[in-house]
This record gives structure tokens, sequence and C-alpha cells, in this order.
């Protein structure tokens, strides 16, 4: 089936250091891809996508490859701040019946920046 | 322009009660999503809504059941509540079943 793994949590890292959360995905085809964040006590926000092999998605620092190969959809940042520590969750858009699409998410990486 | 919206904020139900809740779409998207957010955990795909008729159904017991409205607004209903119902409830509207998703900020469902 269709699933996604991401590395577990909690990350806490001191502003300014280099972020790597690692999402890994099970498909069949080629399914698009998305990194979406979570602040505390709100719904989800698309933080970037990428729709097909080595598209890269990036947004506000965050970037992320769509990788093949190794069915791998890593999100880094160059330099974290405080004002990042949320909850970040990889995600795939599956097709299913009658055109719908459902997205399917890992278990998410709550990520504390300390300053 | 306004976005997803949702309600209510908060619910506290009882064991064998019936709830619903309730999701407005972003303007000019018509199709609605729910999902099912536990705690520590990622959202899990309720079911699909376009065209005021259920498109897909996720991994969920007939308890759950929705409807959408004329005007695209949707609503979710869960009968005889469980504990384990207990979760964020969140709505995520699309133009077209596969467009991109933009969620609302979810309704918190406490099963005492």
């Amino acid at each position: 089936g269709n699933s996604v793994t991401q590395m577990e949590g909690p990350v806490t890292l001191s502003e300014e250091a280099f972020l790597t959360i690692n999402c890994t995905y099970t498909a069949t085809g080629y399914p698009s891809l998305f990194w979406y964040v979570q602040y505390p006590g709100e719904g989800l926000q698309l933080l970037l996508k990428a729709t097909k092999a080595d598209d890269k998605g990036s947004n506000k620092g965050f970037e992320a490859t769509y990788r093949k190969e190794t069915t791998s959809f890593h999100l880094e940042k160059g330099s974290v701040q405080v004002s990042d520590s949320a909850v970040y969750f990889c995600a795939l858009l599956k097709g299913g019946s009658q055109g719908a699409q459902k997205l399917v998410f890992g278990q998410g990486t709550r990520l504390t920046i300390n300053p | 322009d306004a976005g997803v919206t949702q309600s209510p904020t908060h619910l506290i139900k009882t064991r064998g009660q019936q709830v619903t809740l309730r999701c407005s779409p972003k303007s000019g998207h018509d199709t609605v999503s729910w999902y099912q957010q536990a705690l520590g955990q990622g959202p899990q795909f309720i079911f699909q809504y376009y065209e005021e008729e259920e498109r897909q159904r996720g991994n969920f017991p007939d308890r759950f059941s929705g409807h959408q409205f004329p005007n695209y607004s949707s609503e979710l209903n869960v009968n005889a509540l469980l504990l384990g119902d207990s979760a964020l409830y969140l709505c995520a509207s699309s133009f077209v079943a596969g467009g991109q998703q933009f969620f609302g900020p979810g309704t918190r469902l406490t099963v005492l």
C-alpha cells in the first residue's frame, strides 16, 4: 500500500543550526509529495511540494528534492530560527476512485529550536 | 478572501452520543476532504466529497458519515461516539478532487 515514514522526533536544535528531517515513501506510480507544517493550536499549512522526480520544492528557506531512486523527500534548512518550531508532516497525494485524491501523511516530527 | 473555516472549535461529548462538525471551503473550491488527527499522530483520511457525493473513503467505520451541500460546505457526523474518537478533525478544501488541499484550523473533539 501507500505509506510515508518520517524520522522520529522530537528534534531539538539551536538557532542557526542545519536541519534535516528524513522522509521516505512507498507508493505505486509517481505520487506528488508534500511537506506540511503545523504550529501549536493551528491546522496544517503547506510548506512546499514536488510533483515529479528530481523536482525541488522550496519555501521560506526550506527545501526538499523528490528522489525516485531512493523514494525519499528529505526536508532541509540551512539555518533554523526559533519561529520554525512546529510539527512537520511529510505526505503523498494518492489517486483513488472517481478522480478522488487523498493525502497520506507520515506520523510527524516535532521540531524545537532553542535561542 | 476567507480560508477554510470549521465549527465548532472545541467540543466535549460523552460515549454513545452523536456529533456534527461543520466546514466551509475556501472561496472557489468545490471539494471537501475530512481527516482525523489523533494526538501525536499524522492526519488520517476519512472521506472526500465532490458534487455532493462521497467520492472516496478511508478505513473508517460506518459510524462516520458526511454530507456536502449545494454551496459546497460539508458536515461530518459521528454516531455512537467512542473514547477513541477523541481527536482533532481537519477539513481540507480544493478546487476539483485532485487540486491542492487547503486545511482549516480543525475541531478538537473530546469524548469522555
